[in-house]
């Protein structure tokens, strides 16, 4: 039990389908991530949520969209997805904010595969 | 922005035998370098890290010793085992970068017995 868990943990979708990836931590963190690992890449940082607002967007296209109801919930809606951006999606959680926001807790991935 | 070179990309040793992943990074600001590993199937866990203002650290069989002056910085494990078999990831983050940890592109290690 890592304390971030991640729904779905696969995902097949078709270009012109929208679906979601879900993310819940149970740390009680101030802050949230996404974060995109693809093979012999670095991870690549998405976006980050502290106290429910956005704090970063890395150039990201409009395509992934982000949402933080809560503390505790992070969402990535998907639409109109290319297959390069099949890749799994990592969440993490730390318990500060930046500058010195401590360890990244992850989840164990969404693999999303787009068709 | 920071750039984290990491090498080898894939290390096989033999259970028993020490291995040693060496990256480097690119901004002299820099202050903090955490190392993580990931299992097949599972997300990165941190197993160790280190801020500028030491040299080295130790846990039990993990070491982790950084060179501000080179800017680069190592993972050191001993008497490996089959169980330290995974992907280890070492990153950098800088003042300058916000929440942003800058990874390597990962270390496959496998310890065979």
């Amino acid at each position: 039990e890592t304390g971030v868990t991640q729904t779905p943990r696969h995902l097949v979708m078709g270009m012109t389908n929208k679906k979601s990836l879900k993310c819940e931590q149970h740390l009680g963190h101030n802050a949230m991530y996404w974060y995109k690992q693809s093979a012999k890449k670095p991870l690549e940082l998405m976006f980050v949520y502290s106290l429910e607002e956005r704090v970063e967007n890395n150039s990201v296209p409009s395509r992934f969209s982000p949402e933080c109801p809560n503390s505790s919930h992070l969402f990535l809606h998907l639409h109109t997805l290319q297959p390069e951006d099949s890749a799994l999606y990592l969440c993490a959680s730390s318990p500060q904010r930046a500058p010195n926001t401590g360890e990244l807790f992850f989840g164990e991935g969404s693999r999303l595969t787009v068709l | 922005g920071e750039n984290v070179e990491q090498h080898p990309s894939t290390l096989s040793v033999q259970e028993g035998d020490s291995a040693v992943i060496k990256c480097t990074y690119s901004d002299s600001a820099s202050n903090y370098f955490p190392w993580y590993k990931q299992e097949l199937g599972k997300g990165p866990q941190l197993i160790i890290d280190i801020r500028s203002n030491v040299g080295e650290k130790k846990d039990q069989r993990i070491a982790v010793t950084l060179n501000k002056t080179a800017k680069h910085f190592s993972l050191h494990i001993t008497e490996t085992q089959p169980e330290d078999s995974a992907v280890y990831f070492c990153a950098a983050r800088s003042p300058r970068s916000g929440y942003a940890l800058n990874f390597g592109k990962g270390t496959s290690l496998l310890v065979t017995p």
